[in-house]
């Protein structure tokens, strides 16, 4: 079974640049994350889709960071202007339902992660 | 407000000893707890995950996990530590109300280190 894809792997950027990263998920996978990871801290979550619909973008700088998923499959993560406290390593995963939403207690369906886009911002 | 502790940065084994890697959470009701590991350039690997029923949890790569709810402690073990084994160990727990309701709250994460 294919992983979780994200392009690309790495990224160095200039301050007040653009980048976008992008992910596609595990086929058949309702649910799509992005996190954000910096060094030294665990994963933070940016943003979750189901399907094409935004569920949580309350931690997302919308100001500067915005996302998509126009068809309910593959992502974009876009960052502009960029700073330089948007080093990181962003990480997409995918769900098969989104958890909360599998059903009650004792049903949880995991998140699988892809390999991450390190963003060096200089 | 609802969270994850990891109090050691870095946890140092002898290769064939056992392993704790530590995990404390704070959420009302009851929790879902998971361990996810890390490799370099990789992303995070589903270990195991606490749901309901057993207090102790067997998961991959012979790893389990005990829950203990008067600690609220959710401590990773494995009996006999592989040098394979060194990567960066993150304990979560699923966010039970507010925004991120169903979504996972990570801690910082442990940098195990396995010496030969």
């Amino acid at each position: 079974e294919a992983g979780v894809a994200q392009s690309p792997r790495y990224k160095i950027i200039e301050k007040r640049q653009s980048v976008a990263f992008w992910c596609n998920p595990i086929s058949g996978h309702a649910t799509l994350y992005w996190y954000q990871q910096i060094l030294g801290q665990g994963p933070k979550l940016l943003i979750q889709f189901q399907n094409n619909g935004v569920v949580d973008d309350s931690q997302l700088p919308k100001d500067r960071f915005s996302a998509e998923r126009l068809k309910g499959v593959d992502s974009t993560l876009k960052i502009q202007p960029a700073k330089l406290e948007d080093s990181a390593v962003y990480l997409c995963a995918s769900s098969l339902v989104a958890a909360g939403l599998a059903g009650g207690p004792g049903l949880y369906n995991e998140q699988f992660f892809g390999p991450g886009t390190r963003l060096t911002v200089l | 407000a609802q969270s994850v502790a990891q109090p050691e940065d870095q946890v140092n084994v002898a290769e064939g000893n056992p392993l704790t890697v530590k995990c404390t959470y704070s959420v009302s009701g009851n929790p879902y707890l998971f361990w996810y590991v890390q490799y370099p350039n990789r992303g995070l690997q589903f270990l195991l995950k606490y749901i309901t029923g057993d207090n102790l949890v067997k998961g991959s790569y012979g790893f389990e996990a005990e829950f203990n709810k008067s600690q609220t402690s959710f401590h990773l073990k494995k009996p006999s530590a592989l040098v394979s084994d060194s990567a960066l160990y993150f304990c979560a727990v699923r966010a039970l109300y507010g925004g991120s309701q169903g979504n996972l709250i990570f801690g910082k994460g442990t940098k195990l280190s396995v010496k030969p």
